[in-house]
């Protein structure tokens, strides 16, 4: 079945750090991919989406890139603020699979120190 | 306008005991999602609905959950002889028709089973 993996946190950087989160992904199909974010005390809102390969997602200086060569989708911001603290989901949806669900990665928590 | 809401914010029941769980989406969201996220994991996809239609329940654990959404809007998630393994944060989304598109969530049913 469909998967996402990502990388374990919780990741602490300081202010200004260059920021990556790692994402991979299996799917049956050529599936649409997402990055969403829960701030503290919140829901789950989306960052950012690539429905086909090459495609990037970018909102809020975060970027992610699909591969389909290498099954990736890894979140990336050139200079991270103290807001941007925060728990990151990668998830896929394989709707061509015949599902429509949303498959999520486990989160990685993010801190940013000032 | 209104995002997806969900009631109750909170339900603590016994073990044993059948609870109900509510969704009301998007207006004019035809798809609606389902999902159940555990404490330190990602959401897990439980139910997609098409109008009032269960179009995928493959992710309902066992014959105890059961959703329905006779009227096409609001969805009712039942669960049967809770069991403490239940609780969790159950979360609703809907999106405009399915297909990949973006699901947009509401802020979850954390639910207690004592």
């Amino acid at each position: 079945g469909d998967s996402v993996t990502q990388m374990e946190g919780p990741v602490t950087l300081s202010e200004e750090a260059f920021l990556t989160i790692n994402c991979t992904y299996t799917a049956t199909g050529y599936p649409s991919l997402f990055w969403y974010v829960q701030y503290p005390g919140e829901g789950l809102q989306l960052l950012l989406k690539a429905t086909k390969a090459d495609d990037k997602g970018s909102n809020k200086g975060f970027e992610a890139t699909y591969r389909k060569e290498t099954t990736s989708f890894h979140l990336e911001k050139g200079s991270v603020q103290v807001s941007d603290s925060a728990v990151y989901f990668c998830a896929l949806s394989d709707s061509g699979g015949g599902a429509d669900g949303l498959t999520f990665g486990k989160g990685t928590h993010l801190i940013i120190q000032p | 306008g209104a995002g997806v809401s969900q009631t109750p914010s909170n339900k603590v029941t016994e073990k044993g005991k059948y609870v109900e769980l509510r969704c009301d989406p998007i207006s004019g969201h035809t798809a609606l999602y389902w999902y159940r996220q555990s404490l330190g994991q990602g959401p897990e996809f439980l139910i997609y609905f098409q109008g009032t239609g269960a179009a995928d329940d493959s992710g309902l654990p066992n014959d105890r959950f059961f959703a329905v959404r006779p009227e096409g809007s609001v969805s009712t998630l039942k669960i049967q002889r809770t069991e403490r393994g239940d609780s969790a944060v159950y979360l609703c989304a809907s999106s405009f028709s399915g297909g990949g598109e973006t699901q947009y969530f509401g802020p979850g049913t954390r639910l207690l089973v004592l």
